[in-house]
């Protein structure tokens, strides 16, 4: 059974203050993902890695970075967050060849 | 980049009959078209796909069909039930070996009246 996990549920944090989230899939899994999910405006892709230290663009990468340094895990770092950073965060893994994307339970951030 | 746009926003049924969101999308290059449920509070989690060279795939009371033409696919579910309840949202990407990004619809929100 896949899973996948991330560091926190819920996060508060300060304006200007570097956020670090994390994730972490049991499966061996090539594929990680970071989401935000905002009411009325579906999953957007943020980042996404095929490989470890690799990483490419999603569609609103702006004011965020990755790393991946272990195929296990993928982490979202906001440099400086901002109140429009405020949002749920999904991260999500698939395997090399398949195209299902399993989920983390998400961690709801608040940027005050 | 891709643009999937999804509708309805919200769908209101009574139990037992059947739901069909729609979504159209835009990169014609697009050929993987998954369908995600997420239930209050929970995560995403796949219910249904389809791939480019098919029209049609059923699972139970759920079917998907996909014209590629016209660069729409639906969702339909027969014979709704109180637990099909949740947000359901479609999604885009271009296989190419399964490391891209999905571009999903904004959601449909989905209530089965008893």
């Amino acid at each position: 059974d896949v899973k996948v996990t991330q560091s926190s549920r819920y996060l508060v944090k300060r304006t200007g203050e570097k956020v670090f989230l994390e994730c972490v899939q049991d499966m061996d899994h090539e594929n990680m993902f970071w989401y935000r999910q905002d009411p009325g405006l579906g999953l957007r892709l943020i980042y996404f890695s095929y490989d470890v230290k690799m990483k490419e663009k999603g569609d609103i990468p702006e004011g965020y970075s990755v790393s991946r340094e272990k195929k296990e895990r993928f982490s979202l770092i906001l440099e400086s967050a901002s109140t429009n950073q405020t949002s749920m965060y999904l991260c999500a893994s698939s395997p090399g060849r398949s195209y299902e994307q399993y989920f983390g339970p998400g961690t709801r951030l608040t940027v005050t | 980049g891709e643009n999937v746009e999804q509708h309805p926003s919200t769908l209101s049924v009574q139990e037992g009959d059947s739901a069909v969101i729609k979504c159209t999308y835009s990169d014609s290059a697009s050929n993987y078209f998954p369908w995600y449920k997420q239930e209050l509070g929970k995560r995403p989690q796949l219910i249904i796909d389809i791939r480019s060279n098919v029209g049609e795939k059923k699972d139970q009371r759920i079917a998907v069909t996909l014209n590629k033409t016209a660069k729409h696919f639906s969702l339909h579910i027969t014979e709704t039930q109180p637990e099909d309840s949740a947000v359901y949202f479609c999604a885009a990407s271009i296989q190419g070996g399964g490391a891209d990004g999905l571009t999903f619809g904004k959601g449909t929100h989905l209530i089965i009246q008893p």
